[in-house]
């Protein structure tokens, strides 16, 4: 069975540029979930999907960032502008019950 | 809120040394409780996990019991390996509509031969 998805691995942008990520959950998965892990900390989740229905987006900074979830499948994580302190790894992670995959991460870097 | 505090690192240990990793939890109601490892390079995998009190979680020899009593969760393994050398994570979930990840900071374990 496949993991989770993402592109792209690594980006590095220079700040006030845009960048989006990308993730493809685990097939048959309706939950997903799109997670900032700063250097040294543990994850936190930014927003979690119900099919295509945002349901949780309370740490989402809205000014900034959007995230889409079309035909409840792929999802799009998206910065602009982006800011130095946007540097991080972003994580999607997908479940079909209680237990939450994760996929390797798109590390950002923002100069 | 709902939190989780686990050991600092890094845990700097000899082949076949016995580990333990402490991790305890501030929550509301009965949450579900995980370990999480983290490879070099690599995204989250789930470790283990236990969902009520007592029960014991474990996976590629590592255990970690549910402490309801002391809010707890530690991590032990009898005889580490170099390729167990990670980060580990210790979160904590609160099972209800929001199934939401609380994690702690992450405690790197090194295993030297």
């Amino acid at each position: 069975e496949a993991g989770v998805v993402q592109s792209p691995r690594y980006k590095i942008i220079e700040k006030k540029q845009p960048v989006a990520f990308w993730c493809n959950p685990i097939s048959g998965h309706n939950t997903l979930y799109w997670y900032r892990q700063n250097l040294g900390q543990g994850p936190e989740l930014l927003i979690r999907y119900e099919n295509e229905e945002a349901v949780d987006d309370s740490q989402l900074p809205k000014d900034r960032f959007s995230a889409e979830r079309l035909k409840g499948v792929d999802s799009t994580l998206k910065i602009q502008p982006a800011e130095l302190g946007d540097s991080a790894v972003y994580l999607c992670a997908s479940s079909l019950e209680a237990d939450q995959y994760f996929g390797p991460g798109t590390r950002l870097l923002v100069l | 809120g709902n939190s989780v505090t686990q050991m600092e690192g890094p845990v700097t240990l000899s082949e076949e040394a016995f580990l333990t990793i402490n991790c305890t939890y501030t929550a509301t109601g009965y949450p579900s409780l995980f370990w999480y490892v983290q490879y070099p390079g690599e995204g989250l995998q789930l470790l283990l996990k236990a969902t009520k009190a007592d029960d014991k979680g474990s996976n590629k020899g590592f255990e970690a019991t549910y402490r309801k009593e002391t809010t707890s969760f530690h991590l032990e393994k009898g005889s580490v390996q170099v390729s167990d050398s990670a980060v580990y994570f210790c979160a904590l979930s609160d099972r209800g509509a929001t199934n939401k990840l609380i994690f702690g900071t992450g405690t790197l374990l090194a295993v030297q031969p």
